[in-house]
């Protein structure tokens, strides 16, 4: 069964600071998606990373995927207050009866000021 | 372009009833996926449905169903519900399985459900 694993699950962080967020997942895989999601709204998404060593950026965030090391980054940099949200990676996975999407817990990230 | 459209947005219910939710994909996604988000198991896959078909299906009880219409619109149904049924159900499109695999997958707003 695939397992995707986020830590911190937790992070409080000062405006202006950088820290990162990891994701590693437990089978093979070249698809790694990036949500970000505010209370009570659906998810947003941020980043899509489709092969080994694709690196995104945008803005104050930027991720990673290293597929032989089934590990994600997302990493924060400069942080601001409008940063704080929840963000969730998903590891794709498509078989022949279809695709789904597989989460990792979340990290509820807060920015203050 | 219009996005996912879920309906209800919000409803609640009592222990032991019924609910149907609904999802209108983005025009001309065939396939649509929902996921149930609870406080105590996050984001998990419930089904995909591609040319109303059910491709895919996630580790629920079979009280958990859902089906997908010619017009690409799916629904899905929970029957006998219980409180641990109360969630954030989110609805994903695709044109197929395999773009969502690709990161063409759009998600609607969600319903809430509320059991009491």
């Amino acid at each position: 069964e695939l397992k995707v694993e986020q830590n911190p699950l937790f992070l409080s962080m000062q405006e202006g600071k950088n820290y990162t967020i990891y994701c590693n997942y437990s089978t093979t895989s070249d698809r790694l998606y990036w949500y970000r999601q505010d209370p009570g709204k659906s998810l947003e998404s941020l980043f899509v990373l489709l092969s080994n060593g694709a690196v995104k950026q945008e803005g104050r965030l930027m991720a990673s995927l290293d597929t032989k090391a089934r590990l994600s980054t997302l990493h924060i940099t400069a942080a601001v207050h409008d940063l704080s949200a929840t963000y969730f990676c998903a590891v794709v996975v498509l078989t022949a009866s279809g695709s789904r999407l597989t989460f990792g817990e979340g990290t509820q990230l807060t920015v203050n000021p | 372009k219009a996005g996912v459209t879920q309906t209800p947005r919000y409803l609640i219910k009592t222990r032991g009833q019924q609910v149907t939710l609904s999802c209108s994909p983005i025009s001309g996604h065939r396939s649509v996926s929902w996921y149930q988000q609870t406080p105590g198991q996050g984001l998990q896959f419930l089904f995909e449905y591609f040319s109303e078909t059910q491709r895919n299906k996630g580790n629920f009880p079979g009280r958990f169903s859902g089906r997908q219409f010619s017009n690409s619109r799916s629904e899905m149904n929970v029957s006998t519900l219980e409180l641990g049924d109360s969630a954030l159900y989110l609805c994903a499109s695709s044109l197929t399985p395999e773009l969502a695999y690709t990161g063409e997958l759009f998600f609607g707003e969600g319903s809430r459900l509320t059991v009491l």
